[in-house]
């Protein structure tokens, strides 16, 4: 199993940019979620999924968007890249839900400039 | 909301000493789990506390889930370089099993 894979590992954006960071997992999970990293500020919940069509807010949803179609994939997109999104963005996932071992993936670096 | 705080933010030891970090949430948790980052490196499930009171050992760690669920701590015994990393609690937001709060981590860095 690969696990919980992210792409692309580094990213840099212009102001007004979009893009997508892409998620999968290899695991048969149902909950999935996205964390941004900034330092000192430890891990925040971006949004998160409980099963394909399902999605809901985390703590710091703003300006970005999610969907899932599969099981397997939960993507994140950045409607309008802004410097204050610039972060390391962690994909995890779970058996059901956000209180099950949580696998992440490797991250992706987003600088925004 | 809810709220989990850890501390200290940063705690740097001579190899062979011991470490704690704390960990204290505003509300009473369901569980608590603990991950370990390195350097780099994406966050790792260490364990998950469930009970109130609870102990775990994993080799030189010990885990402690307090008697009111509100409250958590991490032992790791004679250090070792390879312990270095930032380590996380976390628990369940207020209300739901579906949002993980995070505390901020205590960076771990050792001198051998």
């Amino acid at each position: 199993n690969a696990g919980v894979t992210q792409t692309p590992k580094f990213q840099v954006l212009k102001t007004g940019q979009s893009m997508t960071l892409q998620c999968a997992q290899d695991m048969n999970h149902e909950y999935m979620s996205w964390y941004r990293q900034d330092p000192g500020m430890g891990l925040r919940l971006i949004h998160y999924s409980v099963g394909a069509g399902i999605t809901d807010q985390g703590e710091v949803p703003n300006g970005y968007n999610v969907s899932r179609s599969t099981t397997e994939d939960f993507p994140l997109r950045l409607l309008s890249a802004a410097p204050s999104q610039t972060s390391v963005y962690f994909c995890a996932s779970s058996l059901f839900t956000g209180t099950d071992e949580q696998y992440f993936g490797p991250g992706t670096r987003l600088t925004v400039t | 909301g809810q709220q989990v705080m850890q501390i200290p933010q940063y705690q740097h030891v001579q190899e062979g000493e011991d470490f704690t970090t704390y960990c204290n949430s505003s509300t009473t948790l369901s569980n608590i789990q603990w991950y370990k980052q390195r350097p780099g490196g994406h966050p790792v499930f260490l364990i998950q506390l469930v009970k109130s009171g609870e102990v775990k050992k994993q080799k030189r760690l010990t885990f402690q889930f307090g008697e009111a669920k509100k409250n958590s701590s991490l032992h790791i015994t004679a250090t070792q370089t390879t312990d270095v990393g930032t380590y996380f609690c976390a628990g369940p937001g207020e209300g739901s099993n579906y949002k993980l709060t995070f505390g901020k981590g205590t960076l771990l860095t050792v001198n051998p």
